[in-house]
């Protein structure tokens, strides 16, 4: 069980370029989240997603910001135009089900990608 | 919508001492309640979780309590050791959906 995988590690882009961060979630869990960590901060939660479907875009940004998460292959974060204050950690987290219950979840972290824009 | 607070910021013990840091949460549907370990420039990882319908959870030298009137929970950490040194969240959901960080503490243990 290789765990949840993201690529890049590391990304540095230019103003106004596009950054593609992807997620491959742990084998046979359909729930993928992402998250963003600013320096010195907490995380916080952008999106979660299910296969083909976004389940809760809430904490995404309304402009150049898109989530998906295809019936094959990784989930992808991209970020259009990237500016300087979207340097951060992205975070990708999977789970087996999104659902209540006693069981165990499951929920893995991946190891980040550390985006710089310069 | 879930809102958890986090205190402290920062804290200092020394090797052996006991650490504890508290967390605050606004939504009385919440309930999961795990808590991570972050190392510099490492993925969070979990360290211990518990859920609403119990009251206190162990594990080693880590301890979780949930007290759901108040809407507020703690990690206790005894005989710390200098490896436990690391920035520590808690975080609050609802069915795991998704999870509603703290601010973070970062506690710094002295040998």
């Amino acid at each position: 069980n290789a765990g949840v995988m993201q690529n890049p590690r590391h990304l540095v882009r230019r103003r106004g370029q596009e950054a593609r961060l992807r997620c491959s979630p742990v084998k046979g869990h359909s729930h993928v989240y992402w998250y963003r960590q600013l320096p010195e901060e907490g995380l916080k939660f952008m999106v979660y997603l299910q296969k083909e479907n976004i389940i809760d875009e809430s904490g995404m940004p309304k402009e150049r910001f898109s989530a998906e998460f295809p019936k094959e292959g990784p989930s992808i974060l991209r970020i259009q135009q990237v500016v300087r204050g979207d340097s951060a950690a992205y975070f990708c987290a999977s789970s087996r089900t999104g659902t209540g219950g006693l069981t165990n979840y499951g929920y893995t972290f991946g190891s980040g990608t550390r985006l710089t824009v310069v | 919508g879930e809102n958890v607070e986090q205190h402290p910021s920062t804290l200092s013990v020394q090797e052996g001492d006991s650490a504890v840091i508290k967390c605050t949460y606004s939504d009385s549907a919440s309930n999961y309640f795990p808590w991570y370990k972050q190392e510099l420039g490492k993925r969070p990882q979990l360290i211990i979780d518990i859920r609403s319908n119990v009251g206190e959870k162990k594990d080693q030298r880590i301890a979780v309590t949930l007290n759901k009137t108040a809407k507020h929970f703690s990690l206790h950490i005894t005989e710390t050791q200098p490896e436990d040194s690391a920035v520590y969240f808690c975080a609050a959901s609802y069915n795991t959906d998704k999870l509603i960080f703290g601010t973070g503490t970062r506690l710094q243990v002295f040998p």
